[in-house]
């Protein structure tokens, strides 16, 4: 069964703080990889696609590794505002089907 | 711009009635998909469609039909609810299956009791 596994959380941190989340994959066939916000009781949103060289937007940044399978979403000077739980997903070759972990819960606080 | 438009945005069923979740986007996208999301857990997908006419099953799709007569169109049909149907579910679209970005909707909150 492929999975993509995540710790739930939930992680709190102080404003400003820098906050790095992980998240294994089984899948070794996965091509396509993302990270997407969901906040509470809506739906998910994508954050980020997550590229073999690595990516950045502003105060975040993806890293993707291969051979051991993960993927990471740092997140620098956090803010209220990004409080919400961060959706790991992964897509099969060939397959029309994104696998999503259950989220990992970041309260950023006061 | 509406994107992807769900209804309703809540529901309560009796064990054993029957309902349409509908689902429309405005985009003219080729591929829609349902999921469905139980507490603390993640999407697991119920079925998707690759174009108008063209569905075929996902991960859980015991218990619901769907339909695709055309673009705009994915409606999730549940027959005969039962407490396990109880979830709340999402429509999405997207241009390309799998690597690209997917609009849900706002999603639907069903209780089946």
């Amino acid at each position: 069964r492929k999975e993509v596994e995540q710790d739930p959380g939930p992680f709190n941190v102080p404003e400003g703080a820098t906050v790095a989340f992980n998240c294994t994959y089984s899948n070794s066939a996965s091509q396509s990889f993302f990270w997407y916000r969901q906040d509470c009781r809506k739906e998910p949103k994508l954050l980020m696609s997550v590229y073999s060289s690595g990516n950045e937007d502003g105060r975040f940044t993806a890293q993707l590794n291969r051979a051991s399978q993960y993927i990471s979403l740092l997140i620098r000077d956090s803010k209220l505002s990004d409080s919400a739980t961060y959706l790991c997903v992964n897509s099969g070759a060939g397959s029309y089907q994104l696998t999503f972990g259950k989220g990992t819960k970041l309260s950023v606080i006061p | 711009n509406a994107g992807v438009t769900q209804t309703p945005k809540f529901r309560i069923l009796k064990i054993g009635q029957s309902m349409t979740l509908q689902c429309t986007q405005d985009m003219n996208h080729n591929y829609m998909y349902w999921y469905r999301q139980d507490p603390g857990m993640g999407l697991k997908l119920i079925y998707y469609s690759v174009g108008a006419g063209i569905t075929d099953k996902g991960e859980v799709p015991n218990g619901y039909n769907v339909s695709r007569s055309t673009t705009e169109d994915f409606p999730l049909r549940l027959e005969l609810a039962a407490p396990s149907q109880t979830s709340v579910y999402f429509c999405a679209s997207s241009q390309h299956p799998t690597n690209e970005k997917l609009f849900f909707g706002s999603g639907t909150q069903l209780s089946v009791l």
